[in-house]
């Protein structure tokens, strides 16, 4: 069956630490994928988009790496701030028509 | 310029009922796309809109159904209310053409009791 996983499990970080977050995903050929953040009661709020032909992209704090052959995205929050505690979203678009699946989320808990 | 507006915010109904949910998406945008996010878990696509008709669905029974009016909002109903549809219903917009990017409304908090 098709699977887009992320560690289920909150992940908690000091304050200046880089934040490390994984999407892998099985029996899915993406165009792209993008990670989102969602606060607790609000809808999710795009950050990246990575399309399959890049390895990495960047966006001021924020990395992201597409690698094809594992079928995996990492998410990295560099210099990371407890502002950035949230649960971020990974989603492909499986059939180029913006019908997007989304994984589970991974709960970022930054401590100060 | 007001980003995707959803309501009510919140909305409590009994099993049978029925349930309609509204969105209005953000100027400019003419898609528009219904999610169904149960706590703890990521949101699941049921289906969207474009042009006022169905474009594309999820694994969703036909309780779910939708409409989008000539002024791009839309409407997601859900008829025979189970308890497994309590969830927060999303509401997604694009912009014309570049339907990657999906710009999320504050959601519908939905309670089946």
């Amino acid at each position: 069956s098709q699977k887009i996983e992320q560690n289920s499990e909150a992940l908690n970080i000091q304050e200046g630490k880089t934040a490390t977050l994984t999407c892998n995903y099985t029996n899915y050929s993406p165009a792209y994928l993008q990670w989102y953040r969602q606060d607790p009661g609000r809808g999710p709020v795009f950050l990246l988009l990575i399309r399959e032909n890049e390895k990495e992209k960047r966006k001021e704090r924020l990395k992201v790496t597409f690698d094809t052959t594992l079928k995996q995205s990492l998410f990295h929050i560099t210099a990371s701030q407890p502002a950035d505690s949230a649960t971020y979203l990974c989603a492909l678009d499986i059939n180029a028509g913006n019908m997007l699946t989304f994984g589970g989320g991974t709960r970022l808990m930054v401590k100060p | 310029d007001a980003g995707v507006t959803q309501s009510p915010t919140h909305l409590i109904k009994t099993r049978g009922q029925q349930v309609t949910l509204r969105c209005s998406p953000k100027s400019g945008h003419d898609t528009v796309s219904w999610y169904q996010q149960a706590l703890g878990q990521g949101p699941q696509f049921i289906f969207q809109y474009y042009e006022e008709e169905e474009r594309q669905r999820g694994n969703f029974p036909d309780r779910f159904s939708g409409h989008q009016f000539p002024n791009y909002s839309s409407e997601l109903n859900v008829n025979a209310l189970l308890l497994g549809d309590s969830a927060l219903y999303l509401c997604a917009s694009t912009v014309p053409g570049q339907w990657e990017t999906q710009y999320f409304g504050p959601g519908t908090r939905l309670l089946v009791l």
